[in-house]
């Protein structure tokens, strides 16, 4: 069965530093990829999504995002995590029959002061 | 505003008593879907609609039922709530479902059933 994995389920890092959320999907061939953010209380919002072409796509609030396909990973990544950046991130593929979006459980990021 | 809308977005029921959850798109999409959202299990579908009056189960269908009637309405019947359904509740919206379109989602209802 296809399945989306997010290893981390709770991420903290400094204000300033990096970050790279793990994602990783099993599925035959390549699926459609997507990277959704949701804050406290709120709703899901696309961060970004890979379909085809380079590998490294970039989205909003300065998030970016690389595929691999020898991995099967579609990590998430921020040179600089701002406060405002805490949130939980969720990691999920579109096989595009039904819409069925798969989530991974997500990953919970604080951000340190 | 393009939007996805909920309602209500918090409720607190008694088991058995039926329950609708409504949801309405303004950005004419002709695909809607409903997910559950559950600590440590991420977001599961309930169900979906390809289109007015085409609707299908998701993955975790049992207890819910939907319609849709209209395109932009997309209501969630919970006819016998049990307490295995307190849960938060999105609705999502998009373009006929190629894979390829983003799925714009609502705010969110949170459930309780005691």
């Amino acid at each position: 069965a296809q399945s989306v994995t997010q290893p981390d389920i709770h991420i903290t890092v400094s204000e300033g530093a990096s970050l790279e959320l793990r994602c990783n999907y099993s599925y035959g061939a390549t699926p459609y990829l997507f990277w959704y953010v949701q804050s406290p209380g709120q709703g899901l919002q696309l961060l970004l999504k890979y379909f085809s072409g380079d590998t490294l796509v970039q989205g909003i609030k300065g998030f970016e995002a690389e595929f691999k396909r020898s991995q099967s990973s579609f990590n998430l990544r921020k040179p600089s995590v701002h406060w405002s950046d805490a949130a939980e991130y969720f990691c999920a593929v579109d096989l595009g029959s039904q819409g069925n979006l798969i989530f991974g459980k997500g990953t919970k990021l604080s951000v340190k002061p | 505003e393009a939007q996805v809308t909920q309602n209500p977005r918090y409720l607190i029921t008694v088991t058995g008593k039926k329950l609708t959850v409504t949801c309405s798109q303004n950005m004419n999409h002709e695909y809607m879907s409903w997910y559950r959202q559950d600590p440590g299990l991420g977001l599961r579908q309930i169900y979906y609609s390809m289109n007015v009056e085409v609707t299908d189960k998701g993955d975790v269908p049992e207890g819910y039922k939907v319609s849709r009637k209209e395109k932009r309405n997309f209501p969630l019947i919970l006819e016998s709530p049990s307490p295995n359904q307190t849960s938060l509740y999105f609705c999502a919206s998009s373009l006929p479902p190629h894979g390829r379109d983003e799925q714009f989602f609502g705010p969110g209802t949170r459930l309780t059933v005691l």
